[in-house]
């Protein structure tokens, strides 16, 4: 495997369960990141992980918990999520800071019933 | 003001056109500036980074106007495969931050 892959690809969830998105890369990147794309809204971005600690948390619900074990994985587990969650969930990378070039995975499109 | 301000098109151009596609920011601070593509439900990917003195990469250039916080992205000779939505991309904190500011993008189509 090359690149940031990422599973499930599509995931539906009634808004009591619980899942977990897993986001792995494998370009030797020490920071990894997990952006939210809604229709017709710019990507927001969720966390970020630089040598797996947390450096940024952009205001978002505790309904979204992230992990990272190490610098190669990264996870954000869901639980009692609203409809308007509903989003395409993308994980990235990047060696370095925000002003390198970051690679993308092909993202988990989830549906919040 | 939002962040990162793109028009949204779209663009319909025929191939072999020039088309432009403009982005103005709101933090004067903002130190790094990028232009990503995604095509059609596909992840983003970088297309160019844009310089102060502006740069070119084949058919695209970038030119970047911090006085008016503008930046733009130039196509010529569209082809079919260029058609993508174009996203304009800010870092706001410089170097070290770990942020980028995304505007919601501009999408082209290139028709034969």
């Amino acid at each position: 495997e090359t690149g940031v892959t990422q599973t499930p690809r599509h995931l539906v969830m009634g808004m009591t369960n619980k899942k977990s998105l897993k986001c792995e890369q494998h370009l030797g990147h020490n920071a990894m990141y997990w952006y939210k794309q809604s229709a017709k809204k710019p990507l927001e971005l969720m966390f970020v992980y630089n040598f797996k600690e947390q450096t940024e948390n952009n205001s978002v619900p505790s309904r979204f918990s992230p992990e990272c074990p190490n610098s190669s994985h990264l996870f954000l587990h869901l639980h009692t999520l609203q409809p308007e969650d509903s989003a395409l969930y993308l994980c990235a990378s990047s060696q370095g800071a925000g002003d390198n070039e970051q690679y993308f995975g092909p993202g988990t499109r989830l549906t919040v019933t | 003001r939002k962040e990162v301000e793109q028009d949204p098109g779209p663009f319909n151009v025929p191939e072999g056109a020039t088309v432009a596609f403009n982005c103005t920011y709101s933090n004067s601070a903002s130190q790094s500036f990028f232009w990503y593509r995604q095509d059609c439900r596909k992840e983003p990917k970088l297309l160019m980074s844009v310089y102060s003195s502006g740069n070119e990469d084949g058919r695209f250039t970038a030119q970047l106007n911090r006085a008016s916080q503008y930046i733009s992205l130039l196509i010529r000779d569209s082809k079919l495969s260029d058609s993508a939505t174009y996203l304009c991309v800010v870092n706001p904190s410089g170097a070290g931050s770990y942020q980028l500011t995304f505007g919601k993008g501009t999408k082209l189509s290139v028709i034969p």
